[in-house]
């Protein structure tokens, strides 16, 4: 069973900031938060993780509470394209894991003009 | 990000035939590899777990006669359906998890019509 809580859906406005939280208050210590993103009738994709520490690449900026329990994707300007659904995923991580990704509901994030 | 990629990448097969779906990784060695299964407006269940030169592992309530997987190099697993049943079609998903295992890249789907 997926081990986060997400809103069904969200709706941004294009060119504004979109924030999907999500809620992971069983996690353990050695899991990791992961998002990845889907449009429609495409394979996922991966769009940033961490453990502990906030991060952020060329596509999102992933704000984790000090606690662990929850955390926070931000898309800083979202686009048209950005509209898919995300998926927030826990997971034991690190080099030279594989552990499978287990899906919940996620998000769907509209973006409209 | 490392590519992933999926063929066919749509297929209409009769009830009765077996279908074959290959996975690729182009640009790195995928150790593991996983597969999953995707209903219309649901979300993607894992079907197994396959790592290069062992015996997939299933998900409960997979059939592992029906859902024939093969991981035989570090850049190619196959999914053959066996038998398919209208049932079976179905959005067919898989990913690749790099030798660091960190992070893991998906195939663009393979979607599977059996009238």
């Amino acid at each position: 069973d997926a081990k986060t809580t997400q809103p069904p859906s969200m709706d941004c406005a294009e060119g504004r900031a979109a924030n999907l939280p999500c809620n992971h208050s069983t996690i353990s210590g050695n899991e990791y938060v992961y998002w990845y993103r889907q449009i429609h009738s495409q394979g996922p994709q991966y769009i940033i993780h961490g453990l502990k520490n906030n991060e952020t690449n060329e596509m999102a900026s992933l704000i984790i509470t000090e606690d662990r329990k929850s955390s926070t994707l931000i898309l800083p300007h979202a686009t048209l394209r950005d509209t898919a659904v995300y998926y927030c995923i826990v997971r034991v991580g690190g080099i030279y894991n594989t552990d499978k990704l287990i899906f919940g509901t996620g998000t769907r994030l509209q973006v409209f003009p | 990000g490392a590519v992933v990629s999926q063929h066919p990448s749509w297929v209409i097969c009769k009830s009765g035939t077996s279908v074959k779906i290959e996975c690729r990784s182009l640009d790195f060695q995928a150790t593991t590899m996983f597969w999953y299964r995707q209903f219309p407006k649901q979300s993607l269940m894992l079907m197994a777990t396959s790592n290069e030169g062992s015996k997939a592992t299933y998900e409960q309530g997979v059939e592992k006669d029906k859902f024939l997987i093969n991981h035989a190099s570090l850049t190619l697993s196959t999914l053959t359906v066996t038998s398919a049943h209208p049932e079976d079609s179905s959005f067919y998903i898989c990913s690749a998890a790099t030798s660091l295992g960190e992070t893991q890249y998906f195939g663009p789907g393979t979607r599977l019509l059996v009238l």
